[in-house]
């Protein structure tokens, strides 16, 4: 079956560093997404990767390893604003994308 | 950037009634656009599949006769949710591909948020 992993919630501090981690499996892949969600709001667009490697973004990055089924999302210097849901989600063969749950990351000052 | 906007952003109507929502595709063409519901503190769920000019792809689960979905062209879906039931309170939002590659990413609206009392 088609599943995508990644923490309920995670905790940091304003100003630090954050990895939320996504495990996929999904039938056939097509890429790996990560949006942001505030409470309340619709998601929002972050990256895209189909490839091997980090993509650098700002303050965002985010990794894939295709061979272990493996993202992250890497937050540097964290600001209070960037308290929100972080959606995973897989593009599988038929180009539907299958969603996490979403990490829910709580800064602290 | 690809920018769809969806109207209203909450809507409270007394069981019973319809609702409409809308989606619009502002600075481009959207052949398909994707609706999802999300319930507080879960995963988007998606609902249906919107094809201008042909009938929506629903979801497993998804009742087609109570969520109309009509793509009358290629910058407008609706959504009515028919004879609505408290149960159907949640938050609607609508999506579609900001790019002509099937794995364009999926750009959304602001989300509706329904009441029904």
């Amino acid at each position: 079956g088609q599943n995508i992993d990644q923490p309920t919630e995670m905790t940091a501090t304003e100003g630090a560093i954050v990895q939320i981690n996504c495990t996929y499996q999904t039938s056939g892949f097509n890429g790996l997404f990560w949006y942001q969600q505030h409470a309340g709001e619709a998601p929002t667009f972050l990256s895209y990767n189909v490839l091997d490697g980090l993509e650098e973004k700002g303050r965002f990055s985010s990794f894939l390893s295709r061979s272990k089924g493996y993202s992250y999302l890497l937050l540097k210097e964290l600001q209070m604003k960037d308290s929100a849901s972080y959606l995973c989600a897989s593009m599988d063969s038929n180009y539907q994308l299958i969603w996490g749950a979403g990490t829910k990351l709580i800064i602290k000052p | 950037g690809a920018v769809v906007s969806q109207h209203p952003s909450w809507v409270i109507c007394k069981s019973g009634t319809s609702v409409k929502i809308e989606c619009r595709s502002l600075d481009f063409q959207a052949t398909t656009m994707f609706w999802y519901r999300q319930f507080p503190k879960q995963s988007l769920m998606l609902m249906a599949t919107s094809n201008e000019g042909s009938k929506a792809t629903y979801e497993q689960g998804v009742e087609k006769d109570k969520f109309l979905i009509n793509h009358a062209s290629l910058t407008l879906s609706t959504l009515t949710v028919t004879s609505a039931h408290p149960e159907d309170s949640s938050f609607y939002i609508c999506s579609a591909k900001g790019g002509t590659s099937d794995n364009s990413p999926l750009h959304f609206g602001n989300g509706t948020r329904l009441t029904v009392t």
